[in-house]
């Protein structure tokens, strides 16, 4: 079955510098994969999807890389702010014909001022 | 503001009781989606439904219904409730293939 994981650690960088968080597939070759980003108590916010055949897809200060071979998305945030603290979750297209995305357990991101 | 509103937004249930969770879109997006997140667990797709007058199981669908009656609401009822249907409920939509998820702010459902 479609498996995606994230690192469960919370990841805990200082001001300024860049987070960059991780997310593996197995089993399953996505059409595209999205990322998405939640505070507590809130509902998830849409921040990037990538498909396939890009590489790189950037957004502000946000990046998103997509390599098929080593099946995994890389999530950068350059320029990083106490802002930018939350759960960030990535999900890819389960496929068929419900159109719908499976998520991973998401990785915490603390920016310390 | 257009988006996708819960309610409630937290209720405790008493075990065996009947409850439905509301969702409302007034974006006109044809997919709508029930995802419940549970610590560790993640985002669990329950029923879902690609347009109006349709709609489909997802991961975990036992315990739980849907209907949808109209592309802008999208209830979801639990039968009979039991504790292990504690968590947080989320309903989203999504304009196309292109798109992501809008969710909306999420339900606290206590089963005791």
């Amino acid at each position: 079955s479609q498996k995606i994981e994230q690192n469960s650690e919370a990841l805990n960088i200082q001001e300024g510098k860049t987070a960059t968080l991780t997310c593996n597939y197995t089993n399953y070759s996505p059409a595209y994969l999205q990322w998405y980003r939640q505070d507590p108590g809130r509902g998830p916010v849409f921040l990037l999807l990538i498909r396939e055949n890009e590489k790189e897809k950037r957004k502000e200060r946000l990046k998103v890389t997509f390599d098929t071979t080593l099946k995994q998305s890389l999530f950068h945030i350059t320029a990083s702010q106490p802002a930018d603290s939350a759960t960030y979750l990535c999900a890819q297209w389960g496929g068929g014909a419900t159109n719908k995305l499976i998520f991973g357990t998401g990785t915490l991101l603390a920016v310390q001022p | 503001i257009a988006g996708i509103t819960q309610a409630p937004t937290s209720q405790i249930l008493a075990a065996g009781r009947r409850m439905t969770l509301r969702c409302t879109q007034d974006m006109r997006h044809n997919a709508m989606y029930w995802y419940r997140q549970d610590l560790g667990l993640g985002l669990r797709l329950i029923h879902y439904s690609n347009t109006a007058g349709t709609t489909g199981k997802g991961e975990v669908p036992d315990g739980y219904s849907v209907s949808r009656a109209n592309t802008d609401d999208f209830p979801l009822t639990l039968a009979s409730a039991v504790p292990s249907q504690t968590s947080v409920y989320f309903c989203a939509s999504r304009q196309g293939a292109n798109y992501g998820y809008t969710f909306g702010s999420g339900t606290r459902l206590t089963v005791v």
